[in-house]
């Protein structure tokens, strides 16, 4: 079956200091990766997605970027933190044109 | 205009009430539809996945699709406390999902 996993679980970080959030698939390959951002009370904004390995797609301009190592590793990153960018980030996979299944989530706090 | 709309709520309803969330889409290339159910602090789950114009029952979920009217619809029968989350209906689009805004649904005992 297959897993996704996230981690950190949760991260407090001040403003203007770097980012790197990760997200690892187990028991597929080549699934199509995506983040979200989900602020409180809020839908879910797509910020990226992949369809391979090196291929990134940026849904909304902002200071994040992402980037895929490996097939089943997908990366959100930062420089430089904003006040902004508080909230709920989630990993999701995707095979084909079927279902996305999420990930536990990381809950960012930018003081 | 969205593609999906979902009225965000926040809806209230006592245990063993009967529960109606609802979408509508814009895009009528959509083939297939889902709703996610989503506990504080938790990323979403699958609940319910359908693919044709008619109901699918799953327990006390009742996932219903009019895709002449553009209109979905997830019931749930005989609520419960534990039923209380934010249900987001969904769309797969090519590669990607377009979703809803979701409706936060507490269910008070």
């Amino acid at each position: 079956s297959q897993t996704i996993h996230q981690w950190p679980a949760t991260l407090v970080q001040p403003v203007g200091s770097p980012l790197s959030l990760e997200c690892t698939v187990e028991g597929t390959s080549n699934p199509n990766l995506y983040w979200y951002r989900q602020a409180a009370g809020r839908g879910l904004q797509l910020l990226f997605y992949s369809v391979g390995i090196g291929q990134i797609s940026s849904e909304v301009p902002q200071n994040l970027s992402a980037s895929r190592p490996q097939d089943r590793q997908f990366i959100l990153s930062s420089k430089k933190l904003l006040l902004s960018d508080s909230g709920f980030y989630l990993c999701a996979w995707m095979m084909g044109t079927d279902t996305q299944y999420f990930g536990p989530g990381t809950r960012l706090t930018v003081l | 205009q969205k593609e999906v709309e979902q009225d965000p709520g926040p809806l209230s309803v006592p245990e063993g009430a009967i529960v109606s969330l609802n979408c509508t889409y814009s895009n009528s290339a959509f083939q297939y539809f889902m709703w996610y159910r989503q506990y504080s602090r938790k990323g979403p789950e699958l609940l319910m996945y359908t693919y044709s114009s008619g109901n699918k029952e799953d327990g006390r979920f009742t996932a219903q699709v009019d895709k002449s009217s553009k209109y979905i619809s997830l019931f749930i029968r005989d609520s419960q406390p534990s039923d209380s989350a934010t249900y987001l209906c969904a769309m797969p689009n090519n590669n990607d999902m377009r979703f809803g805004a979701g409706t936060r649904l507490t269910v008070k005992p």
